[in-house]
């Protein structure tokens, strides 16, 4: 699976929009990009994924670039239950497991 | 929302012990796998396991471990004899189907071992 890169942390103001840039340079055609979150010691928390279309739910959107090359996970208005460790996974659509990086720890403040 | 469900949230036993953690996957789903967290490291892949056999396992995963799907809905973790650092969160997720499908996890299972 590709490597991905992210900052180790960001702070967001709350009610406003968090964005959170992911790398993934090596990505290759049938790997599609995962955003999961973990709050605290929880389970990891399924966010939104894509191939290669941008991507909307009731949680997230999910900008890719066009060369596939970078995505952005936008929080639209972030709340302090927002703060977690936010991870950006590419994997390849026929593989089962995530593996997981370091993620980005963003911080939502009042 | 269908979920997984994992028991027991926090065990505690002795080293040397035996352990197993349960995980109750969700219905429909075919893929099951365990991760683990040690407190303040990542999340790290332990074994995935569909139709009935282990699919892909990581050097963790040692003799020292084994999984298996007694029946239709329990999927396990067993420890054979624990150790020190094998004190860790475990996770059980599971997945419908091949293919891009998403995998959800469970709340975990706090083990400590002393």
């Amino acid at each position: 699976d590709a490597k991905t890169t992210q900052p180790p942390s960001m702070d967001c103001a709350e009610g406003r929009a968090a964005n959170l840039p992911c790398n993934h340079s090596t990505i290759s055609g049938n790997e599609y990009v995962y955003w999961y979150r973990q709050i605290h010691s929880q389970g990891p928390q399924y966010i939104i994924h894509g191939l290669k279309n941008n991507e909307t739910n009731e949680m997230a959107s999910l900008i890719i670039t066009e060369d596939r090359k970078s995505s952005t996970l936008i929080l639209p208005h972030a709340t302090l239950r927002d703060t977690a460790v936010y991870y950006c996974i590419v994997r390849a659509g026929n593989t089962g497991k995530l593996i997981f990086g370091q993620g980005t720890t963003l911080q939502v403040k009042p | 929302e269908p979920e997984v469900t994992q028991t027991p949230s926090h065990q505690v036993t002795q080293m040397g012990q035996e352990v197993i953690l349960r995980c109750v996957p969700i219905s429909n789903h075919l893929y099951f796998y365990w991760y683990r967290q040690i407190l303040g490291q990542k999340v790290e892949f332990l074994v995935s396991f569909y139709n009935n056999e282990i699919s892909e396992k990581s050097e963790i995963f040692d003799d020292q471990f084994s999984v298996e799907r007694p029946d239709g809905s329990n999927f396990t973790l067993k420890i054979r004899s624990t150790k020190l650092e094998d004190s860790a969160m475990y996770f059980c997720a599971s997945k419908r189907a091949e293919g891009g499908n998403t995998i959800y996890f469970g709340e975990g299972s706090w083990l400590t071992v002393v």
